[in-house]
């Protein structure tokens, strides 16, 4: 089972939608939840960070994280074709302080 | 604030050269991440320094070397470079390092490999 597991995608949503982008992870004693937005071309840019259970709103952006499912999801409301990237999941496992990466889902916003 | 700053942007090398790719971290931040990117591996962490002391390693050979400066300034080096070296190599800088910090990435140096 991979570290961090994220649907490759293509995501595809209308624009004005809600996108919801998922990701699970293996280590339970993970504590510390990131997701990253990169562009073709270009390097990753942190959107949220995530360390407790519930909701995390940062003006279009929502996410969300339980522990006890092992899952920490991403939703971006009334999405934008500026939208339109790979959405990277990460955290930072307990055994180590590195922090791992998902494989990152593509978003595709249609007009 | 400056943001996270890399050079080269771009260099294309030989077979069996050797590369050295610089990172700037944002002003105050002590750690430094260095990542390689390609398409068929996605991110994948090479090294964490962090107050001049490499603090984790990833899985990769001993051709690839780094080191962090008094300044946090941080330089990483491929040896004896393969045509599967050909990526995009991150550098992201934070406060507190990966111990929980928030990582900013800088434009990222792309190498080819010919």
């Amino acid at each position: 089972q991979k570290e961090v597991e994220q649907n490759s995608g293509p995501l595809s949503v209308p624009e004005g939608a809600i996108a919801s982008l998922n990701c699970t992870y293996s280590d339970r004693g993970s504590q510390s939840f990131f997701w990253y937005r990169q562009y073709s071309g270009k390097s990753p840019e942190l959107i949220m960070s995530i360390y407790s259970n519930g909701d995390k709103e940062d003006g279009r952006f929502t996410a969300q994280l339980n522990k006890a499912s092992q899952y920490v999801s991403l939703l971006i409301r009334d999405s934008q074709p500026s939208d339109s990237a790979t959405y990277l999941c990460a955290l930072k496992g307990s055994s180590a302080s590195k922090i791992i990466f998902g494989s990152g889902t593509r978003l595709s916003i249609r007009p | 604030k400056a943001g996270v700053t890399q050079t080269p942007r771009y260099l294309i090398k030989t077979r069996g050269q050797q590369v050295t790719l610089s990172c700037s971290p944002i002003s105050g931040h002590r750690s430094v991440s260095w990542y390689q990117q390609t398409p068929g591996q996605g991110l994948q962490f090479l090294f964490e320094y962090f107050s001049e002391t490499q603090r984790n390693k990833g899985n990769f050979p001993g051709r690839f070397s780094g080191r962090q400066f008094s300044n946090s300034r941080s330089e990483m080096n491929v040896s004896t470079l393969e045509l599967g070296d050909s990526a995009l190599y991150l550098c992201a800088s934070s406060f507190t390092g990966t111990q929980g910090g928030e990582q900013f990435f800088g434009p990222g140096t792309r190498l080819t490999v010919l």
